[in-house]
């Protein structure tokens, strides 16, 4: 079956642009998660929906990061005015429900020149 | 707050040596562990999860041990080859409907 996939699959931006990373999760996964992994850092967590609850955002770095999930399936990591270190590869998992395993897309790499 | 610890941050090792890799973290009130496998320019690859009521879990050559009370984690890799270098990461949640928290993974090599 179709497992996590995530576009684009690497981005290029000017420092001060806005970009849009989306992921489509595994059907009929409830929950949904971004990671950004960069080096050095390893992978943080950035923000988690499940079904209709409330989003838990408490690891977008500055509030130029937001996120939606539409029909609770794809979603969409905006960030806006980009900066250099914002470079790094985001990563969206999915899960059957908040419990168990999680299944992680290819990742989107950003490069902030 | 959680802080989940890998070392060494590398290892090499010869063709069809069993090893271990070690995975501790701070707080042992959590609700289940997973360890993932990253290729270079990959994503992760889930290997294992157990959860905190199990002691270990086993597929196929890997097999994965927990003791929430000691706050470690075992991933042992049976008669190792060379398609197992990869980077192995171990992450840990705190609750249901939680995010999981990761260590910063170890990078294996196994030599032919």
């Amino acid at each position: 079956g179709a497992g996590v996939s995530q576009s684009p699959s690497n981005k290029v931006t000017e420092k001060g642009k806005d970009v849009e990373l989306r992921c489509d999760p595994i059907s009929g996964h409830t929950a949904l998660y971004w990671y950004r992994q960069s080096l050095g850092q390893g992978l943080e967590f950035l923000i988690y929906f499940q079904g209709n609850s409330a989003p838990d955002k408490s690891g977008l770095p500055s509030d130029r990061f937001s996120a939606e999930r539409t029909g609770g399936s794809v979603s969409t990591l905006t960030i806006q005015r980009t900066q250099q270190e914002d470079s790094a590869v985001y990563l969206c998992a999915s899960s059957l429900d908040g419990r168990v395993e999680q299944y992680f897309g290819p990742g989107t790499r950003l490069t902030v020149t | 707050k959680q802080e989940v610890t890998q070392i060494p941050a590398a290892l090499s090792v010869p063709e069809g040596e069993n090893l271990v890799l070690n995975c501790s973290f701070t707080d042992s009130a959590i609700y289940n562990l997973q360890w993932f496998r990253q290729d270079p320019g990959k994503g992760l690859t889930s290997l294992l999860l157990i959860q905190s009521s199990q002691r270990e879990q086993t597929s196929g050559r890997l097999n994965a041990s927990l003791d929430k009370s000691s706050g470690r984690s075992t991933l042992y890799i049976a008669a190792s080859q060379p398609g197992d270098s990869a980077t192995y990461l171990c992450a840990v949640r705190a609750g249901a409907n939680s995010k999981l928290t990761f260590g910063k993974g170890i990078t294996l090599s196994v030599r032919p």
